[in-house]
């Protein structure tokens, strides 16, 4: 039972580049997560998955873009690189509410330069 | 409107201490509490969570927390700190969203602990 796998671990962006990053959980969550964390400001949530083919956008979804075309995996792209995104981003997931613990992947290092 | 607060920022304590980690919250029903934390480079671990019934509950590391619906609180407490406590921690509430059981997670910012030999 590997948990939540997030790859890359990092990555170096020129702006205006595009990626992948990724995220597969083997927990059976219906609930999946990604967040950025930016030093003293906490989490801030991206955008949601509550299953495979439903998605929503959280606090701070300008500049990304989900799907969720399975289960486990739920990839996250950002199209046009600035360096605004640069951060370190998580991947998480939960069975559904009420029971809200999240399971938190390793998280990736991104830096736009 | 809903928030976390965690006023401190930054703790620093001697190793074999005690600790708190203060939090509180602003909603108007019964919350789901939970405290995580962060090694440095790590993704977060929970320590524990409350969602009903005994008001003290017990986590993983030795790390204990108590609700105080009078005070909107949920006080995270360690009796003897060791060295690997140092840490980001965090404290997060599930609020209830419309009806039924959905609910969304609401993050404080984090107190950063850091543990003196």
């Amino acid at each position: 039972n590997a948990g939540v796998t997030q790859t890359p671990k990092f990555r170096i962006l020129k702006i205006g580049q595009s990626m992948t990053l990724q995220c597969a959980q083997d927990m059976n969550h219906n609930y999946m997560y990604w967040y950025r964390q930016d030093p003293g400001m906490g989490l801030k949530l991206i955008y949601y998955s509550v299953g495979a083919g439903i998605t929503d956008k959280g606090e701070v979804p300008n500049g990304y873009n989900v799907s969720r075309s399975t289960t486990e995996d739920f990839p996250l792209r950002l199209e046009l690189a600035a360096p605004s995104q640069t951060s370190v981003y998580f991947c998480a997931s939960s069975y559904s509410t009420p029971r809200y613990e999240q399971y938190f992947g390793p998280g990736t290092r991104l830096t736009v330069t | 409107a809903q928030s976390v607060t965690q006023p401190d920022i930054h703790i620093t304590v001697s190793e074999g201490a005690s600790l708190e980690l203060r939090c509180n919250y602003s909603y108007g029903a019964t919350p789901y509490l939970f405290w995580y934390v962060q090694s440095p480079g790590q993704g977060l671990q929970l320590l524990l969570k409350y969602f009903s019934g005994d008001t003290l509950v017990q986590g993983i590391k030795g790390f204990e927390a108590e609700f105080k619906r009078s005070q909107s609180s949920f006080n995270l407490r360690k009796p003897s700190v060791h060295w690997s406590d140092a840490a980001e921690y965090f404290c997060a509430v599930a609020l209830r969203t419309g009806a039924g059981n959905n609910r969304k997670l609401i993050w404080g910012l984090g107190t950063s602990l850091a543990v003196n030999p």
